[in-house]
């Protein structure tokens, strides 16, 4: 079984300012994880990956996340956040043997404020 | 890389109607998923193909329910005597090599009345 906990509805950031978009993830083996963002009407787009090697990933538009195996968690990050990354963001997870069947989190929305 | 395309965008029906949406994949994709989204909820998985073959289906998947690939390209999905309940986000996602991002397409809104 595996599952992903987004544990914040909702994360308000000043542009400018760093953001951070939570996730915790639970898996029966060697996870593999990613994050997608979507926007209003529109479907996923992803932005990065996990799979195995260095534990900070850098995806699109700036974000990067870090894996951290002991809290078992994915982060998703930003150094400085903009008006336009305002948007709902998943987080999710699967494992080897599941034909890339992921499984996502309830969501985070991030809302970026001038 | 056209991306994956869904039609319709939006579909609204009568209670009881049969509804079918298809799904155009990347073409060089041979992995088709389909997933289910409601409001304030992640994606669930509703069932996934490789090449022509249905190799899974979700629980969430009732009799209802039917989808195919007959030729490994495109998908649809069919919803029979459709109820309340079922209106949702129909989203299609394609993937080529194992663990490679899966890539959605804008999905199917579904409003059953």
């Amino acid at each position: 079984a595996q599952s992903v906990a987004q544990p914040e509805d909702q994360v308000n950031v000043a542009e400018g300012n760093p953001l951070t978009v939570k996730c915790t993830y639970s898996v029966s083996g060697n996870p593999y994880l990613f994050w997608y963002v979507q926007y209003p009407n529109r479907g996923l787009q992803f932005l990065l990956k996990y799979i195995t090697g260095d534990n900070l990933v850098k995806g699109s538009y700036g974000f990067e996340a870090e894996f951290n195996k002991s809290q078992t968690s994915f982060h998703l990050k930003k150094p400085s956040a903009l008006v336009s990354d305002s948007a709902l963001y998943f987080c999710a997870v699967t494992y080897t043997g599941t034909a890339s069947k992921l499984t996502f989190g309830t969501g985070t929305r991030l809302q970026v404020t001038l | 890389d056209t991306g994956v395309s869904q039609d319709p965008r939006h579909k609204i029906t009568k209670r009881g109607q049969n509804v079918t949406f298809r799904c155009d994949p990347i073409s060089e994709h041979n992995r088709l998923y389909w997933y289910r989204q409601t409001l304030g909820q992640g994606p669930e998985f509703l069932t996934y193909f490789q090449n022509e073959a249905q190799l899974e289906k979700s629980r969430l998947l009732s009799d209802r329910f039917s989808a195919e690939r007959p030729k490994g390209s495109f998908s649809t999905l069919e919803i029979q005597r459709t109820e309340q309940g079922d209106s949702a986000m129909y989203l299609c996602a394609s993937s080529g090599a194992h663990n490679s991002p899966l890539h959605f397409g804008n999905g199917t809104r579904l409003t059953v009345t």
